[in-house]
């Protein structure tokens, strides 16, 4: 299995609203991640999580909540987003590096496309 | 800090056309130097890989070759297709200790015209 998979794949709330983007992986990866990626352009790495815990935040706003409660699972929490947060949600998932069995890449799901109204 | 730039298109090409996406990277150290492809509405899929210097990756057709003394990784392919329409990433990932993830390129779009 060398998916990652992320729901919903649509999502669409109002700036008061509370929703999650969810993310899950089965190839005993232990580093995990969360990207932005609004159109054309490149996704910007946004969390990542090490070993279950969070190792890098890109100075996210709060209104972001990354969550990781256990190692394949990993949750975006979102409160009182803008019109701007709207965008592509990606999550990926990969080895540590250092590790003999990393090759490297990073697997990332389908994504969650959100629009905040 | 790292860095990727990449030819940004869009790149319009007919089909059975030779296609060349120029990358040239800076980094410290010695980084794994990768190509995404993004199709509409989808994540990225990882195209080809290569890690150390002269290593030369390939897949569905593409080719890229790690070169160190130029600091590039240029993506390749004899005749593309219709079905290659997409935007291509190219990335690197610092294989040092500290910040993890991967730097991307500002992305090609890649347009094959029957």
């Amino acid at each position: 299995d060398t998916e990652v998979t992320q729901t919903p794949k649509h999502l669409v709330m109002g700036m008061t609203n509370k929703k999650s983007l969810k993310c899950e992986q089965h190839m005993g990866h232990r580093a995990m991640y969360w990207y932005k990626q609004k159109a054309k352009k490149p996704p910007e790495l946004m969390f990542v999580y090490s070993y279950e815990k969070l190792s890098i935040n890109e100075s996210v706003p709060s209104r972001f909540s990354p969550e990781c409660p256990n190692s394949s699972l990993l949750n975006l929490h979102l409160h009182a987003l803008q019109p701007e947060d709207s965008a592509l949600y990606l999550c990926a998932s990969s080895h540590q590096k250092g590790l003999a069995v990393n090759t490297g890449e990073l697997f990332f799901g389908e994504g969650s496309r959100l629009t905040v109204l | 800090g790292n860095s990727v730039t990449q030819m940004e298109g869009p790149v319009t090409l007919s089909e059975e056309a030779f296609l060349t996406i120029n990358c040239t990277y800076t980094a410290t150290g010695y980084p794994s130097l990768f190509w995404y492809v993004q199709y509409p509405g989808e994540g990225l899929q990882l195209l080809l890989k290569a890690t150390k210097a002269d290593d030369k990756g390939s897949n569905k057709g593409f080719e890229a070759t790690y070169r160190k003394e130029t600091t590039s990784f240029h993506l390749e392919k004899g005749s593309v297709q219709v079905s290659d329409s997409a935007v291509y990433f190219c990335a690197l990932r610092y294989s040092g200790g500290g910040a993890d993830g991967l730097t991307f390129g500002k992305g090609t779009h890649l347009i094959i015209q029957p």
